[in-house]
Formats: C-alpha cells, structure tokens, sequence
C-alpha cells in the first residue's frame, strides 16, 4: 500500500527565504504526481503535476522535482512571500495525499 | 479556467439524516472522484467514479455512502444516515483521464457538520 509523507510537518521563514518541502512515497510504481496548495478553511489549488516520465516542472517561483526511483519529490519555492504561507499537500497518483507542509511566511 | 463546483459550500444537518452532496464536474473531464478531509487530519480518498459505475472505493465508502451521476453535469454523494464522525469537508475532483495524465480539479468543498 502506497504511504506517502512530507517533512517537516510545519515550516516557518522570513519573508525572502527560498525554500524546499520534502514529499516521499513508498511505492515507485506511481502515475504522476501532483503538489496543491490549501488555504485554511479552504480547497485545493493545483501547484504542478509532474508525470511519471518528467523529472521537474517550474511555475513562476515554484519548481518541482520527482526522483521516482528514490521515492521522492521536492517542491522548492524561492523568495517566499507571506502569501506563500498555506498548507503544501503532495498527491501521489493515484489518490494518496501526504499529510502537507504547513508553511508560515513572516513579514 | 474551469472549475469543479460544489454545492452548498457548508451544510448542517442532525445525526441520523441524509444529506447529498452536489458537485458539477469540468464538463470534458470522465473521471469523477470524492475525497474527505476531517478536521485537523489527512485528505482521505472515498470513491472513484467512471462510466456511470464506481471504480474504486475505499474502506471508509461503506454502505451508508453512495454517488452517482443522475443527469450529464452533477455528480452527488449521498450519505443516508449521518454519525457525528461524519462531519467534515468533502472535496470532488474531476479529471480527465483515469489515474490523470492531466491531475486532478478539485472543488472548493462541502463542510459538513454532524449535531
């Protein structure tokens, strides 16, 4: 059964800081795999997908790595911004989510 | 860009009710999916949805939940007799192809609270 964890479980920086959150899963046989960003309260916003076959997407300051045969993604983000600050979930595909990065960016 | 929609956005309803959840997937989109999320815990998956059946299901989708896809847009979740345990978020995904080359859309949620 696929696990999937990220670490740390919260993060807190100063405002200008860049950034990595950590996501790993068990089982390499994975589709893709897909970073979504929760406000509190909120729903999911969809960050990058990157497929099976790919190594990395980019979106603005975003960049997401997937190194399947370790097991592992990074979702790096530079100059963060108190904007930033929200829950960072990973999703392996199919359907499990890695319990999120809670992150705070301070002013 | 489109959106998975989800209705209503927070319902209460009293232990031992049904309630349907409504949500209206991207119109292109076959694959149709329901997660929860309780409070302060992971997103947890529910149901998978294709071709008017389910395709996959979790232990949690037992058999107080059902869904289905009554006409070409809505795609409910309907639980018949509600627990306490029951409350919490409730997010629809659609995508476009199974397992999503393309990821998935998710709403904006149902929050469900249980009394």
């Amino acid at each position: 059964k696929q696990e999937v964890t990220q670490i740390p479980a919260a993060l807190s920086v100063p405002e200008g800081e860049n950034l990595v959150l950590n996501c790993s899963f068990t089982d390499s046989a994975i589709y893709n795999l897909q970073w979504f960003r929760q406000d509190p309260g909120k729903g999911l916003t969809s960050l990058l997908l990157i497929q099976s076959s790919q190594r990395e997407q980019t979106s603005g300051r975003l960049n997401a790595s997937l190194d399947k045969s370790s097991g592992r993604s990074t979702l790096y983000i530079a100059a963060s911004q108190p904007g930033d600050s929200a829950t960072y979930l990973c999703v392996v595909l199919p359907m499990r989510f890695g319990a999120g990065t809670r992150l705070t960016v301070k002013p | 860009e489109p959106e998975v929609t989800q209705t209503p956005s927070h319902q209460v309803t009293q232990m031992g009710q049904e309630v349907i959840l409504r949500c209206v997937p991207i119109s292109n989109h076959l694959y149709f999916y329901w997660y929860r999320q309780i409070l302060g815990q992971k997103v947890e998956f529910l149901v998978s949805f294709y071709n008017n059946e389910i395709s996959e299901k979790s232990e949690i989708f037992d058999d107080q939940f059902s869904v289905e896809r009554p006409d070409g847009s809505n795609f409910t979740l309907k639980i018949r007799s509600t627990k306490l345990e029951d409350s919490a978020m409730y997010f629809c995904a659609s995508s476009t192809t199974g397992f999503s080359n393309y990821g998935y859309t998710f709403g904006s949620g149902t929050r469900l609270t249980v009394v």
